[in-house]
């Protein structure tokens, strides 16, 4: 099993570009969460998905910020014009139905943004 | 609280020694609770999880404890190793799906 798979590792742009982060949850997984992490605020849900359908999306923090998944097997999150404040590790989890009591969320490797 | 700070807390400790790192929780009715661990470049991974009719549970070197009395909750690992090095977050449900992290501690192992 390959785990849940990141694209791209690093990402540097500049301001004002648009960037698109692409994420590929574990096969049979019918959860998928998209995290920032940053050494201000730690580790923030950003948005989740059940069976591909955007279920709570509150902690998008701007109209700029937007996430997709078209199938099971693929989800993206753009920033659309980038900020530098929007430089922080993203990251893609999957559980297999999402119950924070008993599924795992599984994490991938995570996309290091730099908006300069 | 959330997971907020601007200094993680540093715990370093010399390999072969135990570890203990704690976390402090906030809302009683808080029933289950997951401790994960971070290297560095890597996202979090999942290590141990207690449900709350339980004071302790054991894994291979890790036991947890909860003291619902206290709201408290620790990681202990035994014979503390160099691959041990990481940042370890205790999480609790929000809700049916959302995830609370921890600030977060940082384990530095001496060798």
């Amino acid at each position: 099993d390959a785990g849940v798979i990141q694209s791209p590792r690093h990402e540097v742009t500049e301001m004002g570009q648009e960037v698109t982060l692409r994420c590929k949850p574990i096969s049979g997984h019918n959860s998928l969460f998209w995290y920032r992490q940053t050494m201000m605020r730690g580790l923030e849900l950003l948005i989740y998905f059940n069976n591909n359908v955007p279920i709570d999306d509150s902690g998008m923090p701007e109209d700029r910020f937007s996430a997709k998944m078209p199938n099971a097997s693929f989800s993206t999150l753009k920033i659309q014009p980038s900020e530098p404040r929007d430089s922080a590790v993203y990251f893609c989890a999957s559980s297999f139905s999402g119950r924070a009591r008993s599924d795992t969320q599984y994490f991938g490797p995570g996309t290091r943004l730099t908006v300069l | 609280g959330e997971s907020v700070g601007l200094h993680l807390p540093t715990l370093s400790v010399q390999e072969g020694d135990n570890s203990i790192i704690n976390c402090a929780y906030s809302n009683s009715a808080s029933d289950y609770f997951i401790w994960y661990k971070q290297e560095s470049g890597k996202g979090p991974q999942f290590i141990i999880d207690i449900r709350s009719n339980m004071d302790k549970r054991q894994g291979q070197r890790v036991t947890v404890l909860l003291n619902k009395t206290v709201k408290h909750l620790s990681l202990q690992i035994a014979a503390t190793q160099p691959g041990d090095s990481a940042v370890y977050f205790c999480a609790y449900p929000r809700g049916y799906q959302k995830v609370t992290f921890g600030t977060g501690t940082k384990l530095q192992v001496i060798p």
